[in-house]
């Protein structure tokens, strides 16, 4: 049985450039999580999505950002026009959703910006 | 909103030495409480959980003790290993998860 799977594992993007960091949840599980974590900083919630929805974007920056879950396939966290600011590490969790249950996380994007 | 506050590292100890890593919540309803710990270039991994008041989450020789009426979820270990060196996250689960900031654990041998 998988982990989450996310991919790349490092990716380095100009400025101006799109990013887009994708996540498989493990098997059985539709609900998704998405948390930046920058440098010597702690997890910043950025976003949860169910299959095809998404529940709670409070912690998405307003502009370039956003996210996706689809029905089929990974879901996609999406950044425009990249700023040196976005370099960071973005971490996925997935669950199978209810309050009791534990997020399980992949291995990270590490996102940098040149 | 909810709301989780662990105390700020780095903490440091020699081998052998007895670990508390303090965390408070705040929270309107019921949450689970979960403690995840996080290697160098690493994710973050479950360490344990509680999910009710009074309940005991242990794994690895280490423990923590849901506290409704102090609202506290502290993690604890008798004696630390150069091994438990990583960075530790106390956590909530309601509608969704939300972590504190982390405190990185430095022991020396």
């Amino acid at each position: 049985n998988a982990g989450v799977m996310q991919n790349p594992r490092h990716l380095v993007r100009r400025r101006g450039q799109e990013a887009r960091l994708r996540c498989s949840p493990m098997k059985g599980h539709s609900h998704v999580y998405w948390y930046r974590q920058l440098p010597e900083e702690g997890l910043k919630f950025m976003v949860y999505l169910q299959k095809e929805n998404i529940i709670d974007e409070s912690g998405m920056p307003k502009e370039r950002f956003s996210a996706e879950f689809p029905k089929e396939g990974p879901s996609i966290l999406r950044i425009q026009q990249v700023v040196r600011g976005d370099s960071a590490a973005y971490f996925c969790a997935s669950s199978p959703g209810g309050q009791d249950t534990e997020a399980f996380f992949g291995q990270g994007t590490r996102l940098t910006v040149v | 909103g909810n709301s989780v506050t662990q105390m700020e590292g780095p903490v440091t100890l020699s081998e052998e030495a007895f670990l508390t890593i303090n965390c408070t919540y705040t929270a309107t309803g019921y949450p689970s409480l979960f403690w995840y710990v996080q290697y160098p270039g690493e994710g973050l991994q479950l360490l344990l959980k509680a999910t009710k008041a009074d309940d005991k989450g242990s794994n690895k020789g280490f423990e923590a003790t849901y506290r409704k009426e102090t609202t506290s979820f502290h993690l604890e270990k008798g004696s630390v290993q150069v091994s438990d060196s990583a960075v530790y996250f106390c956590a909530l689960g309601d509608d969704k998860i939300i972590f504190g900031k982390g405190t990185r654990l430095h022991i020396l041998p």
